[in-house]
């Protein structure tokens, strides 16, 4: 079966350093994985998608990803953090069950970022 | 182009009251899913629906939610008879063709019961 796990449910960093959400998951096959970010009140948009093509994925707004199967891990990373990146990020699993393609969230991470 | 569309996006009833939540999948989806988020978690899967059809309820509690998909119109969220529980923000997702991974998501209608 397939889950995800973030690690961490609050991170908090400096305006200007780097960000690191972590993101664990579970899979009997070779999964597809993806990162959205929720800004308070709105809706989910995606940030980027691993399927099984680059293991480093490149997202907006300077993300990216890098898909570690012997980890079993596809943490999320930016350099720099901006302000406007304050957000609530979820790592999804994509699971292929009766015919379609079912969305497994995580419990999501909480970002904050300070001047 | 426009997203996914979801109305209203506040929803105030009083406990006993019927909740209905609106969805209009991006241009040229026919597939809707419709997920729950609890305060404090993640979004989990309620249902999977194309045009006229119920795919997969599995994520539907058992009794007061219904949905629905018609030919024409938005896709429906039905919750009758609504209790505190049902509190939550409730998010509309659309894709394409049944094997297209990615969905898009509209920005979701909060629900408070009083």
């Amino acid at each position: 079966a397939q889950s995800v796990t973030q690690l961490d449910s609050h991170v908090s960093v400096s305006e200007g350093t780097p960000v690191l959400l972590r993101c664990n998951y579970s899979s009997s096959y070779s999964p597809s994985l993806f990162w959205y970010v929720q800004h308070p009140n709105k809706g989910l948009q995606l940030l980027l998608k691993y399927t099984s093509a680059a293991t480093l994925v490149k997202g907006i707004n300077g993300f990216e990803a890098e898909f570690k199967k012997s980890e079993t891990s596809f943490h999320l990373t930016k350099p720099s953090a901006h302000m406007s990146d304050a957000a609530e990020y979820f790592c999804v699993v994509s699971r292929f069950s009766g015919g379609y393609n079912k969305l497994i969230f995580g419990a999501g991470t909480r970002l904050a970022v300070h001047p | 182009n426009a997203g996914v569309m979801q109305n209203p996006r506040h929803l105030v009833r009083r406990r006993g009251q019927e909740a209905r939540l609106r969805c209009s999948p991006m241009k040229g989806h026919s597939h809707v899913y419709w997920y729950r988020q609890l305060p404090e978690e993640g979004l989990k899967f309620m249902v999977y629906l194309q045009k006229e059809n119920i795919i997969d309820e599995s994520g539907m509690p058992k009794e007061r939610f219904s949905a629905e998909f018609p030919k024409e119109g938005p896709s429906i969220l039905r919750i009758q008879q609504v209790v505190r529980g049902d509190s939550a923000a409730y998010f509309c997702a659309s894709s394409p063709a049944v094997h297209q991974e990615t969905q898009y998501f509209g920005p979701g209608t909060r629900l408070l019961v009083l």
